[in-house]
C-alpha cells in the first residue's frame, strides 16, 4: 500500500513565526502535491511539483513556498505565519502522468496560527 | 470561478436506501473525473473514478455515472450503510491529474439508521 506521512497531525504556531511542514511518500512517486482544506470551500491546491528540484504554483501559492530536495519528502513551508493560514494542510503524491491519475493523501496536519 | 461544483453541502439518506451525490463542472477540458471520501481528520481516500471516454463505472455499492454534455456527474451508493458517513469530494483532472485535482466543496453525507 502507497504510504504518505506527515509530520505532525497537529501544530499551533504564532503570528509571524516560520513553519514547515514536512510530507513523505514510500512509493517512488514523481508527482507531489500540497493542498489546504477549509470549510465550505473545499481542498485547494498550493504548490505541487513533477520531481526532485521542481516545483509549480497551485491556485493559491501566496504566502507558502516548498522545496523538494529528495524524490520522497516535499516540504511546505510558511514564511511568516498568519492567521489565515490555519488550516488542514493535505499532502498527497501520485505516479507519472499517464500511469494513474488517482492522488495519494497522508493524514494532513491541523495547523493553527494564534 | 469555481470549476467543479457540489451544490449540496450535507445529504442525509436512511440506512439501506440509494444515496446519490452529484457534481457539476464548467471546463470542457476535464478529461478524468474522481470521488474521494473523507473522515474527519483523515486524509481523503480514493474511491472511484471515471475517464471522460465512459459513461458509468461501477465498484461494488459504488457506481459513477458520467453525462459529458450537461458537465455533471453522480455517485450512487446502494444500499447506503452506516459506515458511508463521511464527506464526498468530487474532483477533476486535465491530461492525468499530474497538475493536481479541483475539488469540489464537498458534500456531507449523513447515513441515518
Amino acid at each position: 500500500d502507497v504510504k504518505v506521512t506527515q509530520s505532525s497531525r497537529y501544530l499551533v504556531k504564532r503570528t509571524g513565526e516560520k513553519v514547515f511542514l514536512e510530507c513523505v511518500q514510500d512509493m517512488d512517486h514523481e508527482n507531489m502535491f500540497w493542498y489546504r482544506q477549509d470549510p465550505g470551500l473545499g481542498l485547494r491546491l498550493i504548490y505541487f511539483s513533477y520531481d526532485v528540484k521542481m516545483k509549480e504554483k497551485g491556485d493559491i501559492p501566496e504566502g507558502y513556498s516548498v522545496s523538494r530536495e529528495k524524490k520522497e519528502r516535499f516540504s511546505l513551508i510558511l514564511e511568516s505565519a498568519s492567521t489565515n493560514q490555519t488550516s488542514m494542510y493535505l499532502c498527497a503524491s501520485s505516479p507519472p502522468r499517464a500511469a494513474s491519475y488517482e492522488q495519494y493523501f497522508g493524514p494532513g496536519t491541523r495547523l493553527t496560527v494564534t | 470561478d469555481q470549476q467543479v461544483k457540489q451544490n449540496s453541502p450535507s445529504l442525509s439518506v436512511q440506512e439501506g436506501r440509494i444515496s446519490i451525490l452529484n457534481c457539476d463542472y464548467t471546463n470542457s477540458m476535464f478529461d478524468y473525473f474522481l470521488w474521494y471520501k473523507k473522515y474527519p481528520a483523515e486524509g481523503p481516500t480514493f474511491l472511484i473514478s471515471i475517464s471522460s471516454i465512459k459513461d458509468k463505472n461501477e465498484d461494488g455499492r459504488f457506481t459513477v455515472f458520467l453525462n459529458k454534455s450537461a458537465k455533471h456527474l453522480s455517485l450512487h451508493i446502494v444500499p447506503s450503510q452506516p459506515g458511508d458517513s463521511a464527506v464526498y469530494f468530487c474532483a477533476a483532472s486535465v491530461g492525468g491529474g499530474a497538475d493536481g485535482l479541483t475539488f469540489g466543496k464537498g458534500t456531507h453525507l449523513i447515513i441515518q439508521p
